[in-house]
């Protein structure tokens, strides 16, 4: 099992473009989310899923969309990047709800914006 | 509201010695309680979880947890350190049924001296 993994795992953007991060698992797990890692903040949940077709908001999903047209995949989009977007992404899934199940994350993407 | 105070954004330790990492949370309901650890560059992993069984957890690598609801505390021990256990902590907290209530702390980074 590849668990979860993210692609890419670096990118640089110039404000204003727009990119897609994918994130799959191949647990078949039913609850996927998407947070970033800002120094000193910990993590902040942008967007999460419980289930194929569904999406839901977080803590910071302003200029962030999803989509989870496939239960193993969770695409996250930036239509027009801007600098204060520049973080460490992390996809994270999960057999359940996260009261009590753990969270399985992947590696991480690391973005620049310019 | 739900809360996570991580006490110490920094704690150095030399090898061989006791590891105590600080955690205490804020919560109006019977919280599920998590500590992961974060290599450099690397995602998040589960080291131990509290779900309201038994208030002593053990977790990986020889950490364990104790949960004190009376001081709303969740500190993290070790009775050694070891040089890889250099990495930064993260504690959890989740104190509701929906999984979008997942609160993470800011954080301590652990150095570990030989």
């Amino acid at each position: 099992n590849a668990g979860v993994t993210q692609t890419p795992k670096f990118r640089v953007l110039k404000t204003g473009q727009s990119m897609t991060l994918l994130c799959a698992q191949d647990m078949n797990h039913e609850y996927m989310y998407w947070y970033r890692q800002d120094p000193g903040m910990g993590l902040r949940l942008i967007h999460y899923s419980v289930g194929e077709g569904t999406t839901a908001k977080g803590e910071v999903p302003d200029g962030y969309n999803v989509s989870r047209l496939k239960k193993q995949n969770f695409l996250l989009g930036l239509e027009s990047a801007a600098p204060s977007q520049t973080s460490v992404y992390f996809c994270a899934s999960s057999l359940q709800g996260s009261r009590y199940n753990e969270q399985f994350f992947g590696p991480g993407t690391r973005l620049t914006v310019l | 509201a739900q809360s996570v105070t991580q006490l110490d954004s920094h704690v150095s330790v030399s090898e061989g010695t006791p590891v105590l990492l600080r955690c205490n949370y804020s919560s109006s309901y019977s919280p599920s309680l998590f500590w992961y650890v974060q290599h450099p560059n690397k995602g998040l992993q589960l080291l131990l979880k509290y779900t309201s069984a038994a208030t002593l957890v053990k977790g990986i690598n020889g950490f364990e947890a104790e949960f004190k609801k009376s001081e709303t505390s969740f500190h993290l021990t070790k009775p050694s350190a070891h040089m890889s256990d250099a990495a930064e902590y993260f504690c959890v907290v989740n104190a509701k049924t929906s999984y979008d209530k997942v609160i993470f702390g800011p954080g301590t980074s652990l150095s570990v001296i030989p």
